[in-house]
């Protein structure tokens, strides 16, 4: 199956910085990507989707100045956590999608962000 | 709202005991359902379920969709220790972005 890499695997920062998380698709060109959230114990919440070249679409109650969404290329997408807050602190995991409509979703392995 | 409801929300077994997972869903435009398998990084694909009846089956797990009755079973027979995870339910829609929508997962722990 096609590969999806996310870097970094857990990070650590202080409450009111600044984190970008990445999300590759190393061997297919990713039209769409979606960046979901778990929080413990909880299942994965779709936050937005990104188009390659266009803006995020984000889902209702997800704030998109304080999680910011580029897809700038066929292979890249990044989330950037604003002004980050404990409640922030979460389990986040992309996936990618290929151009054509049977293609499905493959999943990176996440990144684990705490907020002190 | 697109909803899918999985059940029990966890299950405690012992290895070689057979189990079976249970989801439900209301969507619109339903395209397909998908099983993953979560331990504790990413969900792994197990299975993509687009038609009603047609079993899918990897070694000793299957599963079957019923898209009259809205549900979808996934069965583990003879678990190991190793099947102990979080399985979950999505459904893809066939229209718009085509995200998919989680259910809240069956903890599953197979003792020895």
């Amino acid at each position: 199956g096609a590969v999806v890499s996310q870097h970094p695997s857990w990070v650590i920062c202080k409450s009111g910085t600044s984190v970008k998380i990445e999300c590759r698709s190393l061997d297919f060109q990713a039209t769409t990507m979606f960046w979901y959230r778990q929080f413990p114990k909880q299942s994965l919440m779709l936050m937005a989707t990104s188009n390659e070249g266009s803006k995020a679409t984000y889902e209702q109650g997800v704030e998109k100045d304080k999680f910011l969404i580029n897809h700038a290329s066929l292979t890249l997408s990044t989330l950037t956590v604003t002004s980050a807050h404990p409640e922030d602190s979460s389990f986040y995991i992309c996936s990618a999608r290929g151009p054509s409509w049977d293609n499905e979703q493959f999943f990176g392995p996440g990144t684990r962000l705490t907020v002190l | 709202e697109d909803k899918v409801v999985q059940s029990p929300l966890s299950l405690v077994v012992h290895e070689g005991d057979t189990v079976t997972l249970n989801c439900s869903y209301e969507v619109t435009n339903f395209r397909s359902l998908l099983w993953y398998k979560q331990e504790k990084k990413a969900p792994t694909f197990l299975f993509m379920l687009t038609s009603s009846g047609i079993e899918k089956k990897s070694g000793r797990l299957s599963s079957i969709l019923d898209k009259k009755e809205l549900f979808s079973i996934l069965n583990i027979t003879a678990t190991q220790t190793g099947d102990s995870a979080i399985y979950l339910c999505a459904v893809e829609v066939s229209t718009g972005r085509r995200a998919l929508t989680f259910g809240s997962g069956t903890r599953l722990q197979v003792q020895p």
